[in-house]
This record gives C-alpha cells, sequence and structure tokens, in this order.
C-alpha cells in the first residue's frame, strides 16, 4: 500500500522522444507535486497542482506538460527530450488544509536521455 | 527569496559519534521545515516535521529543533551507526496562499566509518 508510487522507476531513452512518467497517491491529498533532482543531486520544484489545477510551473521548459486527470493522479509527458532532461524526477504529494502537513515523495523515476 | 543552506556537505564520523548535521534558511515565514534521508539511488524518507511554531521533534536517536527567528535548524544523530550513512535533506515549506512550496538544501552527504 504505498502511499505516492510513480512508474516507471527507470527510463532509458534517445534524444527527440516523448514519454511520460505517472504519478499515484493513494492518501487522499490535494496537492501533487513534481522535482527534479540533478546531477548534482540538488531538489527543485517543477510543478505544483492542486485538485488538478496548475498552482506552480516554475519557469520549466513548455516541452514538459503535467496531465492531473484527477486529485489522485499528476501525470508528466517529456516532449522532444535533450541529454539535459537526464535526472531522477520526484513526485509528491500533501494535504491542502494547512500547510503545516507532511510532504511524503514517491521513489523517483531515473531518467536517462542518450 | 527563500533559500536552504546546508553545512556541511560532506561528513564522515567513525560510529558511535553523536553529530550533528545543520540547515540554514533565509526566509523566517516558513509554514514547517522537514528533515530527509536519501540513500543512494533512492527515493526520500522523511524523518521529522517540524511545525513552525514548534521548537523540536525527537524519534528514536534523532533529535531536530528549529529556530525561526535565527532561520535555522539542527539535526542531531545519537550513537551513529554505519546504516545512518547516507545523504540527509532538510527542506521548508513557504509560500503565501495555494502558491506555496517545498524549497530543499542540497544536503549532508553523510559516512559513519565502521
Amino acid at each position: 500500500d504505498t502511499a505516492v508510487s510513480q512508474t516507471p522507476k527507470y527510463l532509458v531513452t534517445q534524444m527527440g522522444n516523448d514519454k511520460s512518467i505517472k504519478c499515484e497517491q493513494n492518501l487522499g491529498h490535494d496537492t501533487m507535486y513534481w522535482y527534479k533532482q540533478d546531477s548534482k543531486k540538488f531538489l527543485k520544484i517543477m510543478f505544483s497542482y492542486n485538485n488538478k489545477e496548475l498552482i506552480i510551473n516554475e519557469t520549466v521548459p513548455n516541452r514538459f506538460s503535467p496531465k492531473s486527470p484527477d486529485k489522485a493522479h499528476l501525470n508528466l509527458h517529456i516532449n522532444s527530450l535533450e541529454l539535459g532532461d537526464s535526472a531522477v524526477y520526484f513526485c509528491a504529494s500533501s494535504p491542502n488544509t494547512g500547510r503545516r502537513t507532511e510532504a511524503f515523495f514517491g521513489q523517483g523515476t531515473r531518467l536517462t536521455v542518450v | 527569496k527563500q533559500e536552504v543552506t546546508q553545512i556541511p556537505a560532506a561528513l564522515s564520523v567513525p560510529e558511535g559519534e553523536n553529530l550533528v548535521l545543520n540547515c540554514s534558511f533565509t526566509d523566517s515565514a516558513i509554514y514547517n521545515l522537514q528533515w530527509f534521508r536519501q540513500d543512494p539511488g533512492k527515493g526520500l524518507t522523511s524523518l521529522l516535521l517540524i511545525q513552525s511554531s514548534q521548537r523540536e521533534q525527537t524519534s528514536g536517536r534523532l533529535n531536530a529543533s528549529l529556530d525561526k527567528s535565527s532561520g535555522r535548524s539542527t539535526l542531531y544523530i545519537a550513537a551513529s551507526q554505519p546504516g545512518d550513512s547516507a545523504t540527509y535533506l532538510c527542506a521548508v515549506r513557504a509560500g503565501m496562499n495555494r502558491d506555496d512550496k517545498i524549497i530543499f538544501g542540497k544536503g549532508t552527504r553523510l559516512h559513519i566509518l565502521p
């Protein structure tokens, strides 16, 4: 009964391809996030969604398009993959009712673009 | 703009020693502070969550303190063990209205020498 689950765990693909990463949370949370962890292990926010609505887009290239079909899912689609997109992508969720609450992270998706 | 700094970037100590990891943040207007652990190639495990109104939290051999006014937090690990070797990440939750985000430091890589 994983709280925040991402698929796939590993993704190797060629430059120029389009790929998607899926995220699901079974915690009933309203807010979901995508984070990118670069080669230096620094975690930086990309997007946040609240009840399927985009709240934060942290100057991410428009090749990245998040989609939230319902509040339990936040998928990340990436078009025309570039070498620099290689990173670990983490999905997270948190309750919306009061920001004093804990954030839960998925296990990450390691994307390698070759 | 909120920035989170962790010192030191890396630390090696002999097994059994007590140690302190430091975290500082530039804007005291935070909702909470969370310490995470990340093992190589793995996801994030939440260790402790401190609300903005709290001073400390304890879990087993871990104790985290928060001094919001000075923008500082420490993670104290007692009687360190080789299994404590990991990267420790400090993160603050901050923002206005629904535009809140979790902002990470770059982590401290801890190595416990057997």
